[in-house]
């Protein structure tokens, strides 16, 4: 079935540090890919979005690629900042399965100063 | 543009009674979504609405969980009668069109603690 896979945590960087969370899906299609952001106590933003193959989604120094050869939509960010602690949630969304969102199990990350 | 408003944030009640969750929508989106995140997972879908319909219920705990979305706007999520294992934060979100390249907005959640 469709799914996505997320590289476990908790990670810890220190501030300033390179920032990869891997991120890997299985998909009947051709999925849309999310990168959702939940801050503690909060619900889940959105942080960037890629809708096809090569596309480049980007938003507060954060980027990913949907590279459909690997089947993956790795997330990066060149220097991480204290503020960027928070979980961080993989998701594809798939037209031939109802539109429904499926959602990885989140990587934590904290950066300390 | 106000985001997806959730009440209550937080409840706690005791194993076997009932408590309902109530969820307001982005304004103009059709598609609205309950999703139940247990600690340390992702969200899990329980039911989806396009406007006032049912899409997919294929995850709710129907002889438990209830869901209405009244006139396609507000929706509110019932549990009767709870149990431990119910004990997530649920999160309602939405959006505006039913495509797959369309991004859920999500509410704050309303955290439940089943004792």
């Amino acid at each position: 079935g469709d799914s996505v896979t997320q590289m476990e945590g908790p990670v810890t960087l220190s501030e300033e540090a390179f920032l990869t969370i891997n991120c890997t899906y299985t998909a009947t299609g051709y999925p849309s890919l999310f990168w959702y952001v939940q801050y503690p106590g909060e619900g889940l933003q959105l942080l960037l979005k890629a809708t096809k193959a090569d596309d480049k989604g980007s938003n507060k120094g954060f980027e990913a690629t949907y590279r459909k050869e690997t089947t993956s939509f790795h997330l990066e960010k060149g220097s991480v900042q204290v503020s960027d602690s928070a979980v961080y949630f993989c998701a594809l969304r798939l037209s031939n399965t109802g539109n429904q969102f499926y959602f990885g199990t989140g990587t934590s990350l904290t950066v300390i100063p | 543009e106000a985001g997806v408003a959730q009440s209550p944030r937080y409840k706690i009640i005791e194993k076997r009674q009932s408590v309902a969750f109530w969820c307001n929508p982005i304004s103009g989106h059709a598609t609205l979504y309950w999703y139940q995140q247990i600690l340390g997972q992702g969200p899990k879908l329980l039911i989806q609405f396009q406007n006032n319909g049912v899409v997919d219920d294929s995850q709710l705990p129907k002889d438990r969980f209830s869901a209405e979305r009244l006139k396609g706007v507000d929706s509110t999520l019932k549990i009767q009668p709870a149990k431990l294992e119910d004990s997530a934060v649920y999160l309602c979100a939405s959006s505006l069109f039913d495509k797959a390249g369309t991004e859920a907005f999500f509410g704050q959640g309303t955290r439940l603690t089943v004792v």
